[in-house]
């Protein structure tokens, strides 16, 4: 099954952004989704957004609209996401996770190791 | 957005035990719900996918079952291994959204 590899883990100021990013292991995303999913310190599991690399298709959390941005490059078949803005509350490690269904919500089946992202002044 | 609950959100058992977690959605979901498992510092695995259809690799002491907005997770005879958190998902419509956990401890 593909394997997906994030970026090391970060630590911003507040009011900055950061770019994690998640590299299928295949070298390319063969025609499915990628989902980001956050989880705070000792919290559960928060859906942020999903992409479809093939089309760049974006679908966004109300609460992430406007604040994060998902991208990908099929070429080195690596998604991206971007979080601007950053708060203390945003303390997280953020997961990117495949998610086999291209057209509406599917599951996720396969999770990177995930990134620890602080915000700290 | 659909609000998944979960019960209870932690429990203690032990070895050979039979473990049932219950999960609710605020509104139909039809059978559109996954189950994952988490352990301390590690991503989630996915368990159980269309309510009750079991994900390569998984044991089959794990099953899934109910649908609309009542949902159980079983484990039959726990095992070492699966002392973790499990979550429920739904993904019957946008945002997708999970349970809060539940915790299985000694």
């Amino acid at each position: 099954q593909e394997q997906l590899v994030q970026s090391g883990a970060e630590v911003k100021k507040p009011g900055s952004s950061v770019k994690v990013s998640c590299k299928a292991s295949g070298g390319a995303f063969s025609n499915y989704g990628v989902s980001w999913v956050r989880q705070a310190p000792g919290q559960g599991l928060e859906w942020m957004g999903k992409i479809i690399p093939i089309s760049g298709t974006t679908k966004y959390a109300q609460k992430f609209q406007g604040r994060a941005m998902m991208t990908a490059d099929e070429s080195t078949g690596t998604a991206y996401m971007v979080l601007s803005s950053l708060r203390s509350e945003d303390t997280a490690v953020y997961f990117c996770a495949r998610d086999p269904v291209t057209v509406g919500p599917g599951i996720l089946d396969s999770w990177g190791q995930g990134t620890l992202v602080t915000v700290s002044s | 957005d659909i609000q998944m609950t979960q019960s209870p959100s932690s429990l203690s058992a032990s070895v050979g035990d039979r473990v049932t977690i219950t999960c609710r959605a605020s509104q139909s979901i039809d059978i559109w719900l996954a189950w994952y498992q988490q352990k301390p510092g590690i991503a989630p695995k996915l368990l159980i996918y269309k309510a009750s259809s079991l994900e390569s690799g998984v044991p089959s002491r794990f099953s899934g079952s109910g649908s609309a907005t009542e949902f159980t997770l079983t484990i039959t005879s726990l095992q070492p291994d699966d002392f973790a958190t499990y979550y429920c998902q739904q993904y019957d419509s946008y945002p997708l959204t999970f349970g809060p956990g539940t915790k299985v401890e000694i």
